[in-house]
């Protein structure tokens, strides 16, 4: 099972503000990276993927990816109340891997 | 488009009960997995299906776990018998082919052994 690491949360940001969330990744080789946002009690849900170097927007989001570092990122920007939720870093080598997950709260 | 259903949603059973799940994926999608999601942890794939074969299973517990792809369409998951570790939830998902890239998650089985 390939290592997919997260940093450790939770997450606390004022609304408005920045959350980045940390991802890093055991296998060098890994092509395609996902962030799956769950809110409590639901599903994942795919928001993001990346499979080149640099950085990918959408929307708020924003998805960096260093495959020398081995590492992979998740800006939220102007962030929501309902952003509120647990984001999953998922690694796929025609399977996913994911991390543990980092636990988001937007505080008012 | 519908997603993917999952049925049961919650089940309780004691342990070395068995319990049944099923799934039903994205119509025209090849690929179903299977996850299982303890409290606090990442989905951790059990099992994987192209079509109607097993492409993956090397992380399910063989000795109590099996499942089954009907016709490349519907899919069972069994556990025979529980073990207390097994309290978790089951999730289902389903992509357009093996590569994985964009996967659909189903509602999810919140498994409780007692």
């Amino acid at each position: 099972q390939k290592e997919v690491e997260q940093n450790s949360g939770p997450l606390s940001v004022p609304e408005g503000a920045i959350a980045s969330l940390n991802c890093t990744y055991s296998d060098r080789g890994s092509q395609s990276f996902f962030w799956y946002r769950q809110y409590s009690g639901k599903s994942p849900e795919l928001i993001m993927f990346i499979y080149s170097n640099g950085d990918k927007e959408d929307g708020r989001f924003t998805a960096q990816l260093n495959k020398a570092s081995q590492y992979v990122s998740l800006l939220i920007r102007d962030s929501q109340p309902s952003d509120s939720a647990t984001y999953l870093c998922a690694v796929n080598d025609y399977k996913l891997s994911f991390g543990a997950g980092t636990t988001v709260t937007v505080r008012a | 488009e519908a997603g993917v259903a999952q049925s049961p949603r919650y089940k309780i059973i004691e342990k070395r009960q068995s319990v049944a799940f099923w799934c039903n994926p994205i119509s025209g999608h090849a690929t179903l997995y299977w996850y299982q999601q303890i409290l606090g942890q990442g989905p951790k794939l059990l099992i994987q299906f192209q079509n109607n074969g097993v492409v993956d299973d090397s992380q399910l517990p063989k000795d109590r776990f099996s499942a089954e792809r009907l016709k490349g369409v519907d899919s069972t998951l069994k556990i025979q018998p529980a073990k207390l570790e097994d309290s978790a939830v089951y999730l289902c998902a389903s992509s357009l082919d093996q590569g994985g890239y964009e996967q659909y998650f189903g509602p999810g089985t919140r498994l409780t052994v007692t």
